[in-house]
């Protein structure tokens, strides 16, 4: 899981409930992604940053938001928007660069009951 | 726009035998290539990556993958599998074009190593 840290691993919230899901890499990488992985479907690209205070959506954002104040750091919050938040969260990191392999966390998994 | 295509969901290969997961892809131009493993409840680990070069890709854990640019497809091999193999493995690409920072994952095959 190299230099990604994600908190916690397990994390139950009731409906209607926003949650911040914690993001921190010690790589020095310039950008970095959320991800959710649902059974069957892969992963799914949430919301980018190449560089701090700059972040571009992916294929799901709605329902999400994020912040980069800070390098090292790229938070998710999920919204009482989300229709359906129940999932496995991952963030990545890598360098900002052609050819560049993502690093990722060990994860984050999110119910909403 | 990119896609990648995973096309069997679950593969089973018997231990000590050579081992194929397939993977094809769709790009407008160029593409780099990835392939990453995951093991339960862990994130991605990365194996090895098509950049540029030898079509002929070596990476972790003696996983190799052979990039062929008129089939679309990036296998990934491995001569003699392990049960420690036994994993959810994801191909990923992306378009070779300036700025262009995302990731397409396919669906995942899992690899089941039968002892």
């Amino acid at each position: 899981d190299g230099g990604i840290t994600q908190s916690p691993k397990y994390l139950f919230r009731k409906e209607g409930q926003n949650v911040t899901l914690s993001c921190e890499q010690n790589l020095n990488h310039d950008a970095m992604y959320w991800y959710r992985q649902d059974p069957g479907q892969g992963l799914r690209l949430i919301y980018y940053s190449q560089i701090v205070n700059d972040f571009q959506k992916g294929d799901i954002a709605e329902g999400y938001s994020v912040s980069r104040e800070k390098k090292e750091s790229f938070p998710l919050t999920v919204t009482s928007a989300q229709k359906n938040p129940t999932a496995f969260y991952l963030c990545a990191s890598s360098i900002r660069g052609d050819g560049d392999e993502q690093y990722f966390g060990p994860g984050t998994r999110l119910t909403v009951t | 726009a990119q896609s990648v295509a995973q096309p069997e969901d679950q593969v089973n290969v018997a231990e000590g035998n050579p081992l194929t997961v397939k993977c094809t892809y769709s790009v407008s131009g160029n593409p780099y290539l990835f392939w990453y493993v995951q093991y339960p409840n862990r994130g991605l680990q990365f194996l090895l990556k098509y950049i540029t070069g030898d079509n002929l890709v070596k990476g972790s854990y003696g996983f190799e993958a052979e990039f062929n640019k008129s089939q679309t497809s990036f296998h990934l091999k491995k001569p003699s599998a392990l049960v420690s193999d036994s994993a959810l493995y994801f191909c990923a690409v992306r378009e070779a074009n300036f700025g262009n920072e995302k990731l397409t994952f396919g669906t995942g095959t899992r690899l089941t190593i039968i002892p």
